[in-house]
């Protein structure tokens, strides 16, 4: 099993659509979750950070965090084609300030 | 605030050659690392840095790899020799460190080496 497990994708939305991307995670005791962009032949671009159970908003971005289920998602509303891009989620796991990403979802959003 | 700062962008050399990459991190963050990055693949931790201090390089190929966080601000990665699978997005990225607040990390623009 992965450490943190994400679908490839790729994940096509309408434009307007709200667009859900899950990860799945095996370390327990993780701390803190992040939500990276990136584009094609770019850097990872820090997005969203979420470290309590529950949901965070911020703009048109809403991270969801279960550690009871060790499930993280990001919900990204009113899709626009200028979210097309992949999405990493990242892990720190416990008592360390290492990050684990996952394999990251492509996202299309078709205008 | 200037972000993470890498250099070069683009490298190409033979197999065999040297290559070094440099970063400088966001000012005050004293956690650094090194990702590698291949096409499709999130980015797997080379090297982490508390300071000048090496933490965690349980991942970094010691017989080819090697770093170094002289006064604990910037850093520098060398393969020698490089070898064809070596190709990949080299990527740095800088945080806060123990004790210092929220532990989100920072990307720079990577150096994209290509080896043949």
């Amino acid at each position: 099993q992965k450490e943190v497990e994400q679908n490839s994708g790729p994940l096509s939305v309408p434009e307007g659509a709200i667009a859900s991307l899950n990860c799945t995670y095996s370390d327990r005791g993780s701390q803190s979750f992040f939500w990276y962009r990136q584009y094609s032949g770019k850097s990872p671009e820090l997005i969203m950070s979420i470290y309590s159970n529950g949901d965070k908003e911020d703009g048109r971005f809403t991270a969801q965090l279960n550690k009871a289920s060790q499930y993280v998602s990001l919900l990204i509303r009113d899709s626009q084609p200028s979210d097309s891009a992949t999405y990493l989620c990242a892990v720190r796991g416990s008592g360390t300030y290492k990050y684990i990403f996952g394999t990251g979802t492509r996202l299309k959003v078709l205008a | 605030e200037a972000g993470v700062v890498q250099s070069p962008r683009y490298k190409i050399i033979e197999k065999k050659q040297p290559v070094a990459f440099w970063c400088n991190p966001i000012s005050g963050h004293n956690t650094l690392y090194w990702y590698l990055q291949n096409l499709g693949q999130g980015p797997e931790l080379l090297i982490r840095y508390e300071n000048e201090e090496a933490v965690d390089d349980s991942q970094l190929p010691k017989d080819r790899f090697s770093a170094e966080r002289l006064k604990g601000v910037d850093s520098t990665l060398k393969i020698q020799p490089a070898e064809l699978g070596d190709s990949a997005v080299y990527l740095c990225a800088s945080s806060k460190g123990l004790g210092q607040g929220n532990t989100e990390a920072f990307f720079g623009q990577g150096t994209r080496l290509t080896v043949v």
